[in-house]
Formats: C-alpha cells, sequence, structure tokens
C-alpha cells in the first residue's frame, strides 16, 4: 500500500528556520501532485501548499506565503517543506498528502509535529 | 477565498442512527468537494470525493450529495468505529479550504 512518512519536525524558537521531509513509496511518486495539510493542536485542518508532479506549477497559502519554500525530488521519491521565519502560529502536526488530480486527497501521512516556542 | 461552514459543529448520535453533515460553500465549486475522517491521533482519510464519489474501500454506508454550494454527508447506519471528526474540503480553487469539522460523538 501506497506509504507517506513525514520527518524533520521538532522544537524550535521563533524567527527559526526547520526542513520537513516526505518519503514516498509504494507508488509511482513523480507521476501525482503533493501537498502539505497542518493542523494546529486541537484545530482543524488548513491546507499549507501543494505542487505538481514536474514542480512545475506550487501554490501556496497566504498564511506562509514568502516563507515557506515546498519542493520535491522525484529521483528521491522526497517532497519538501522549507520552513523560515517561523512563528507560534506555525505550530501544528505536519502531513503530506497524495493528489492524483483534481484536488483529491487520498493518502496521507502520519504527520510530524512542529513546535515553535522559546 | 472560498469559505467553508459545516454544520453542526458536533452532533450526538447512537449506533444505528442516521447522522447528516452539511456543508456550504461561500460561492459554487460544482462538485469539486470531497469529506475526510479524522479520529483522535490519527491522519485523515479521504471518504468522498468529488461531492458523491466514494473513495475505494469505503463503507457503503457513507454517501456524499449536493453541487455548486451546499453539499451533504450522510452515514446510513452509524457504527461503532464511525465517532470522529468528519470535515469538507473544497477542491474548486487554490488556497485549497477545509470546513471546521464535524465531531460525531456517542449519545
Amino acid at each position: 500500500e501506497v506509504q507517506l512518512v513525514e520527518s524533520g519536525g521538532g522544537l524550535v524558537k521563533p524567527g527559526g528556520s526547520l526542513r520537513l521531509s516526505c518519503a514516498a513509496s509504494r507508488f509511482t511518486f513523480s507521476t501525482y501532485s503533493m501537498n502539505w495539510v497542518r493542523q494546529a493542536p486541537g484545530k482543524g485542518l488548513e491546507w499549507v501548499s501543494s505542487i505538481t508532479s514536474s514542480s512545475t506549477y506550487i501554490y501556496y497559502a497566504d498564511s506562509v506565503k514568502g516563507r515557506f519554500t515546498i519542493s520535491r525530488d522525484n529521483a528521491k521519491n522526497s517532497l519538501y517543506l522549507q520552513m523560515n521565519s517561523l512563528r507560534a502560529e506555525d505550530t501544528a502536526v505536519y502531513y503530506c498528502a497524495r493528489e492524483p488530480g483534481s484536488g483529491w486527497l487520498d493518502y496521507w501521512g502520519q504527520g510530524t509535529l512542529v513546535t515553535v516556542s522559546s | 477565498d472560498i469559505q467553508m461552514t459545516q454544520s453542526p459543529s458536533s452532533v450526538s448520535a447512537s449506533v444505528g442512527d442516521r447522522v447528516t453533515i452539511t456543508c456550504r460553500a461561500s460561492q459554487g465549486i460544482s462538485s469539486w468537494l470531497a469529506w475526510f475522517q479524522q479520529k483522535p491521533g490519527k491522519a485523515p482519510k479521504l471518504l468522498i470525493y468529488a461531492a458523491s464519489s466514494l473513495q475505494s474501500g469505503v463503507p457503503s454506508r457513507f454517501s456524499g450529495s449536493g453541487s455548486g454550494t451546499d453539499f451533504t454527508l450522510t452515514i446510513s447506519s452509524l457504527q461503532p468505529e464511525d465517532f470522529a471528526t468528519y470535515y469538507c474540503q473544497q477542491a474548486n480553487s487554490f488556497p485549497r479550504t477545509f470546513g471546521q469539522g464535524t465531531k460525531v460523538e456517542i449519545k
């Protein structure tokens, strides 16, 4: 079955940086768009960013635009999220999710927790 | 941005009950709507896409309907494993947006 495994979360001070990774397996990674979605503690889901299969199109939520950068390496079956200028409100579990097309997120990883605190 | 509003925010129901959750979009999204189920500490699970298409492996007691701005998720006969939080999500345009969630609790 499709597997998505996030890593790279942790505790970081406000203003700091962190790079999340998502390792994909058991499907042809290079043919799918991928997304990051986050969930603050006790809150709902918030879409963060999306990247098409060949990185041609990239989209961001306004809340992270200019601070976060999504990227992928199809040779390594990996998705990334570079997070800079982190704020307390970025504290959340970050999920990567596969998008087979048309915006549907059909498989999700287990998530990685990012905590921004001094 | 398209705002997604779910109602109710929570519902108490018993095993065997029929449960209906609604989702309203702030502008028309045709059938570009998905429904997810999330259990505590777990990742969301896709239940319904394109407003009414059942994701592979999802029990047939789950169904979705609607188009334009008004959508519903129905659980025809609630099972113990269905107690969870449910989210709608529009895929009509970026930024993708989710509803605030509906928690289905045991009565």
